[in-house]
């Protein structure tokens, strides 16, 4: 199975800062149809997990442009700038490219 | 508007079969795949398997043998039987829309607590 590591397991992050998750994959995910399925999530407490940007560098809708993905291949990375109270909570990476689908084990960003 | 709703029992015993209904509204089954998801309390998600547009299913390999997926597409519902229920398989259960390979939607998600 894919495993994904995420780092750092948690962050602790100033009101208007930036925060950087790095997700790194065991194998490659580019999928044989070109396309790389490395999806960010963000589930903030007691709530679902929320697609915040789907294959490496999509914005799902409604997104603010804070949140921008990026890499290739094996290695990833979520940058959310200009920290904001609403954006605590934990962020999950997830695979979608090798069955079984796997996510990452997650990373808290908590607000100084 | 695109919504998502986990149904089923909250309480089940051990070595019992948990069934849980996904209702969903604003798509179409047969448009867009619907993906479970779980997580344990405190712990982080895991991928359980889908149900594709078209009707066949995946399942997470370490599930495979316990867990089945299905729908009805005139009600609009998608329908989780696990079996053989443990302590572990304590958690809130996710059904969740797929769009360009990623859960896209996801419902408020049910606890299920295997214990007698």
């Amino acid at each position: 199975d894919v495993v994904l590591t995420q780092t750092p397991v948690s962050l602790l992050i100033s009101l208007g800062g930036q925060a950087s998750i790095s997700c790194r994959s065991s194998q490659s995910l580019v999928h044989s149809n070109g396309n790389t399925y490395l999806h960010w999530y963000l589930q903030k407490p007691g709530q679902s997990p929320q697609l915040l940007i789907y294959q490496v560098s999509n914005r799902f809708s409604g997104i603010p442009d804070r949140f921008s993905g990026s890499g290739s291949g094996t290695d990833f990375t979520l940058k959310i700038s200009r920290v904001e109270p609403e954006d605590l909570g934990v962020y999950y990476c997830l695979q979608r490219t090798h069955n079984p689908f796997t996510f990452g084990s997650g990373t808290k960003l908590e607000i100084k | 508007q695109v919504q998502l709703k986990e149904s089923g029992p909250g309480l089940v015993q051990p070595s019992q079969t948990l069934s849980l209904t996904c209702t969903v509204s604003g798509f179409s089954l047969t448009s867009y795949h619907v993906s479970w998801v779980r997580q344990p309390p405190g712990k982080g998600l895991e991928w359980m398997g889908v149900i594709w547009t078209g009707g066949s299913t995946a399942y997470n390999s370490l599930l495979k043998s316990r867990l089945s997926i299905s729908r009805d597409i005139s009600k609009s519902q998608v329908f989780l039987k696990m079996n053989s229920l443990q302590t572990e398989d304590t958690a809130t259960y996710y059904c969740a829309r797929e769009r360009g390979g990623a859960p896209d939607y996801w419902g408020q998600g049910v606890m299920v607590t295997v214990s007698s």
